[in-house]
């Protein structure tokens, strides 16, 4: 079957501007996350939804970073007043939570701040 | 504060041999520990997973080894491949929450034929 689904593959924008990354999960799987790869730093957790649970925001890493996720589907991560900082891949899991733990990623967006 | 510490960064094999990477832990509450594997341009997929009631998991060429007590996990290729080149990444979670994985800063793994 399809799996994680991210667009767009590559997003160049200049400082100061807004982005949206998308994401399209496993169908039928209940849990999202946002995770960022930095050159050299691994992956660092993002955001976490479940559900109609409140999400876990708790790797934000400022208020210039939201996301929503819309019918317990399609997310969209975005990023205000982008800095060259921002710079990363930003990835994309979803799991079943039905005795399946596995984290399945996305291919990513990379994105590049000009 | 870095929870996952891997080890070594990059790592040069010949074809044939053993590679091992290492990771070591901080929060003794982790209780799930994966590894997974990323080619270029990819997303992370998982290679292997462990969970800390056991002391070795071996599927196929790759082997988790386990040690509790130091809070330290390693995964062994065997017989190593050039397709096996790619980066690696342990991590580690809390289970029953949002299990948000902690990972480890990757290695870069070369298996030269």
């Amino acid at each position: 079957g399809a799996g994680v689904s991210q667009s767009p593959s590559n997003k160049v924008t200049e400082k100061g501007k807004d982005v949206e990354l998308r994401c399209d999960p496993i169908s039928g799987h209940t849990a999202l996350y946002w995770y960022r790869q930095s050159l050299g730093q691994g992956l660092e957790f993002l955001i976490y939804f479940q559900g109609n649970s409140a999400p876990d925001k708790s790797g934000l890493p400022s208020d210039r970073f939201s996301a929503e996720r819309t019918g317990g589907s399609v997310s969209t991560l975005t990023i205000q007043r982008t800095q060259q900082e921002d710079s990363a891949v930003y990835l994309c899991a979803s799991t079943q939570f039905t005795g399946d733990d596995t984290q399945y990623f996305g291919p990513g967006t990379r994105l590049t701040v000009l | 504060q870095q929870q996952v510490k891997q080890s070594p960064q990059s790592l040069i094999v010949q074809k044939g041999g053993i590679s091992i990477i290492n990771c070591a832990y901080e929060n003794t509450a982790f209780d799930y520990f994966p590894w997974y594997q990323q080619f270029p341009g990819k997303g992370p997929a998982l290679l292997i997973a462990i969970r800390p009631d056991v002391s070795e998991k071996k599927e196929g060429r790759f082997t988790i080894s386990f040690n509790k007590s130091a809070k330290q996990f390693s995964l062994h290729i065997m017989d190593s491949q050039p397709g096996d080149s790619a980066t690696y990444f342990c991590a580690a979670t809390v289970q029953g929450g949002s299990e948000k994985l902690v990972f480890g800063k990757g290695t870069k793994l070369t298996v030269n034929p």
